[in-house]
């Protein structure tokens, strides 16, 4: 089975530029997450959705920074204008919730530089 | 959520049982322990959760103590493949996110 997907790998931009990733969640999954990975704070939760709703968006540090989920498998990471201090490792996780807990898996990343 | 604690690195011989230990005094009733591990440049990967019982699966075994303050992970023969960071994470079963700390570096030696 096909694992989290997110495209690209790796991208590099200058500031003032717009970024937009993309993920597409397992089949089947009802929730996704957005992270972001840095050296000084580690893995910070940015936005969830579930059933392509958001649900909690405090993460996200400020209006440059959007997410939509326009279908059950397709999501994007928008930044715009990037700036430096934006350069991270972005991650996005899905999940099956049903009542309970539910497990999160994770994509392999995109490795954003803004130059 | 409980915070965890767990020692920063650990080394292991290839071949033996590595187990990764994690206190959470804190913990409660709804809480689930969770674990992860991140391969270098790699997302986060789900290693094993448990409640109150021990858990065991293909990668792994989950010991959680009777009081629940404290868990260990159990990589019954490790392999280079397994050098990581762990990560323990404690978690109640409304939450949403996963709150990751600073893990334990486990180095698999030939």
């Amino acid at each position: 089975d096909a694992g989290v997907i997110q495209s690209p790998r790796h991208e590099v931009t200058e500031m003032g530029q717009e970024v937009t990733l993309r993920c597409k969640p397992i089949s089947g999954h009802n929730s996704l997450f957005w992270y972001r990975q840095t050296m000084m704070r580690g893995l910070e939760l940015l936005i969830y959705f579930n059933n392509n709703v958001p649900i909690d968006d405090s993460g996200m540090p400020e209006d440059r920074f959007s997410a939509k989920m326009p279908n059950a498998s397709f999501s994007t990471l928008k930044i715009q204008p990037s700036e430096p201090r934006d350069s991270a490792v972005y991650f996005c996780a899905s999940s099956f919730r049903a009542g309970g807990t539910d497990t999160q898996y994770f994509g392999p990343g995109t490795r954003l530089t803004v130059l | 959520d409980a915070k965890t604690t767990q020692p920063p690195s650990m080394d292991c011989a290839e071949g033996r049982a590595a187990n990764l230990p994690c206190n959470h005094s804190t913990i409660s009733g709804n809480e689930y322990v969770y674990w992860y591990r991140q391969i270098h440049s790699q997302g986060p990967q789900y290693i094993i959760h448990g409640l109150k019982n021990n858990e065991t699966n293909e990668m792994a075994s989950l010991i959680i103590t009777e009081d629940r303050k404290s868990s260990t992970l159990i990589l019954p023969h490790a392999t280079l493949r397994d050098t990581a960071v762990y990560y323990c994470i404690v978690r109640s079963g409304s939450a949403r996110q996963l709150t990751f700390g600073s893990g334990t570096q486990l180095t698999v030696l030939p």
